[in-house]
């Protein structure tokens, strides 16, 4: 069976600050893929990374870096100088193809950026 | 390009009434899904198709729910005597292909439709 926990239910931070999201997953497959989305207030699910079992490199895209441990099953979320958009729900996901095409999805982080 | 697109982005309806949801994937992706998102379930699998093979069911909750694809493209999902715990958003995504390792499986998702059961 497959697990995605995000135990951060809700975080706030004053714009500027920096904020980590957690995420930590439970799988059998040796071969899986992560991804984490975007849910702003309008609703729409947005893709901002995926990352496969076997690449373990941290990743940087702006102000958003991805931190990947296999040692500890955990894929987190750093978005450094947090500004008011990117306040929104953010969902941790996980993929692993064999013979299950579904993401099986974290309960979100709510995350208000306060000006 | 224009991406996942939904239809109605509202319904309101009243129990006992059949609804039926509209999906338009992005040209060329051979694999969609339909997820609900609820707030007290998180977001749940419901199905899955790719291309022709036969479709993945076994995430819909009951047989009052059932979902077709007509010629590899749009998608509608249909619910039959609705019940009021069926009042979610229901998401519906599209890949490339849902073949993990190709590269081509990430998920796009369209806006959803609010489903209120009344």
């Amino acid at each position: 069976a497959q697990k995605v926990t995000q135990a951060q239910t809700e975080i706030s931070v004053v714009e500027k600050e920096d904020v980590t999201l957690d995420c930590v997953y439970e799988t059998r497959d040796t071969t899986y893929y992560l991804f984490w989305y975007k849910q702003p207030p309008s609703g729409e699910l947005v893709f901002l990374i995926r990352r496969n079992s076997f690449d373990e490199q941290n990743e940087i895209s702006g102000r958003y870096s991805w931190n990947f441990q296999k040692s500890t099953s955990s894929f987190n979320f750093t978005i450094t100088a947090s500004q008011v958009v990117d306040s929104a729900v953010y969902f941790c996901a996980l993929y692993s193809g064999a013979g299950s095409y579904q993401l099986t999805f974290g309960k979100g982080t709510k995350l208000s950026v306060i000006p | 390009g224009a991406g996942v697109s939904q239809s109605p982005s509202n319904k309101v309806t009243e129990k006992g009434k059949d609804v039926e949801l509209r999906c338009d994937p992005i040209s060329g992706h051979t694999a969609l899904y339909w997820y609900r998102q609820s707030l007290g379930q998180g977001l749940e699998f419901l199905i899955y198709f790719q291309g022709n093979s036969a479709p993945d069911k076994s995430g819909l909750p009951s047989d009052r729910f059932s979902a077709e694809r007509t010629g590899g493209s749009v998608s509608t999902l249909t619910i039959q005597r609705t019940q009021q715990e069926d009042s979610a958003v229901y998401l519906c995504a599209s890949s490339l292909e849902g073949q993990a390792g190709s590269g081509q499986e990430t998920q796009y998702f369209g806006p959803g439709t609010r489903l209120l059961v009344l």
